[in-house]
Order: C-alpha cells, then structure tokens, then sequence
C-alpha cells in the first residue's frame, strides 16, 4: 500500500519561502508509471494544481506559479520537495503531496493526507 | 486556456436518490477527465478516470460519461457514505469548483 506524507513548517512569514517534503512509502518513487505532484486548497475554497514531478527531473509547473516555484526529486530516500518562494497571505492553504498516474488526464490515485501552511508575520 | 464549469455548485439529495453532476469542459481534452470525492478534513479520493473508468475499489454505483465537452458522474443510488463534495479534473492545472452534496 503507497503512502504519502508531507512534512514542512506549519507557519511561513510573508516573503519568505515555503518549503514541503513529501516522503514515499510502499513504492519507488522511480517507477515509471507515475508522476509526484503537489496540489493545495485554500481554507473552504477548492482545488489548485501546483505542479508535478516525474522521477527523471523533469517538471510540470502551473504557470501561475511557475515564477515562484521550484520542485525536485530524490530517488535516493525515495521524496520529492517543494519550494514557493516570496509568499503572501493568499499562499495559506492544506498542501497534499500526490502520485499521478502517467497516462492521460493525470488522474491522481494517492494522496497524503495534507498539511496545513499558514502564511503570516 | 482550458475551462471547466462545473454544475450544480450545490445539491441536496436523499438517500436512494440517483443523482448528477455534470462538468463542462473547453473543446480539445478528449476523454481526459477525472472525478474526485472529497469529504472534510480528508484528501480527495479518485473515483472515475479516463471519463468512464472507474478506479479499483470505489463502488459501481458510481458512474462516468462523456458527451463532446460534457461530462457526467452518476451515482445510481446514494448511501450516506456519500454526501461529500465531489471535482472534476482535466489534465494539468485545472479542476472544477466543486460540487457539494448534502442530506436533503
């Protein structure tokens, strides 16, 4: 069974960079049949792709963030990251690490279990 | 850019009812549509894939269709395990905003 956990700062100053790990249990996070992602949800609000990461390296970014964003794999302890730079109060969200399946759509089978990032000073 | 509405962005329901939600997508995305139940304090859970699909594990009361730029998730019969607030997905970035359905 594939396990998903986020772990990072539950509390990010403004301008300041919001970094994520997402630690991969139950499988290689160098299979080929998947993708790593990261999608968010704003308190009471829904959901917003940020981006994914196949285990070679390369990226899929929401260009709406694209600018601020910074993502990366290590096969070695089997986790991927994440960066957002230069946050604002409108960063606040429950961050979700994710696998994604390579195939069309990107539909999402796993998901951790998320991890509340509050923005403020 | 890829648009998706979603519709009805609220809906109340009882138990044994057959129910509806239909997302409305920009042309060009073919069948690459998925849908997602999500309850509070939960992650979203993967229900239909591909459109029609249904991922391994969720119940066949669940149903996708595909319509041209019009898709559909059924649920046949509801249980009380589903009142929950259910998304659609199209590749990449966009998800609908979210359709939450409630006990009448």
């Amino acid at each position: 069974q594939v396990q998903l956990q986020e772990s990072g700062p539950g509390l990010v100053k403004p301008s300041e960079t919001l970094s994520l790990t997402c630690a991969v249990s139950g499988g290689s996070i160098s299979n080929t049949n998947f993708y790593w992602g990261w999608i968010r949800q704003p308190p009471g609000k829904g959901l917003e792709w940020i981006g994914h990461i196949y285990y070679s390296g390369s990226t899929y970014k929401n260009p709406s963030l694209k600018s601020r964003l910074s993502m990366s794999v290590d096969t070695s302890r089997n986790q991927f990251s994440l960066k957002l730079s230069f946050v604002t109060a409108a960063d606040t969200a429950v961050y979700y690490c994710a696998r994604i399946l390579y195939t069309s759509g990107w539909p999402i089978d796993y998901w951790g279990q998320g991890t509340l990032v509050t923005v403020s000073s | 850019d890829i648009q998706l509405t979603q519709s009805p962005s609220f809906l109340s329901a009882s138990v044994g009812d057959r129910v509806t939600i239909t997302c409305r997508a920009s042309p060009g995305i073919r069948s690459n549509l998925a849908w997602y139940q999500q309850k509070p304090g939960k992650a979203p859970k993967l229900l239909i894939y591909t459109a029609s699909t249904l991922q391994s594990g969720v119940p066949s009361r669940f149903s996708g269709s595909a319509s041209g730029t019009e898709f559909t998730l059924t649920i046949s019969s509801l249980q009380p395990e589903d009142f929950a607030t259910y998304y659609c997905q199209q590749p990449g970035i966009t998800f609908g905003q979210g359709t939450r359905l409630e006990i009448k």
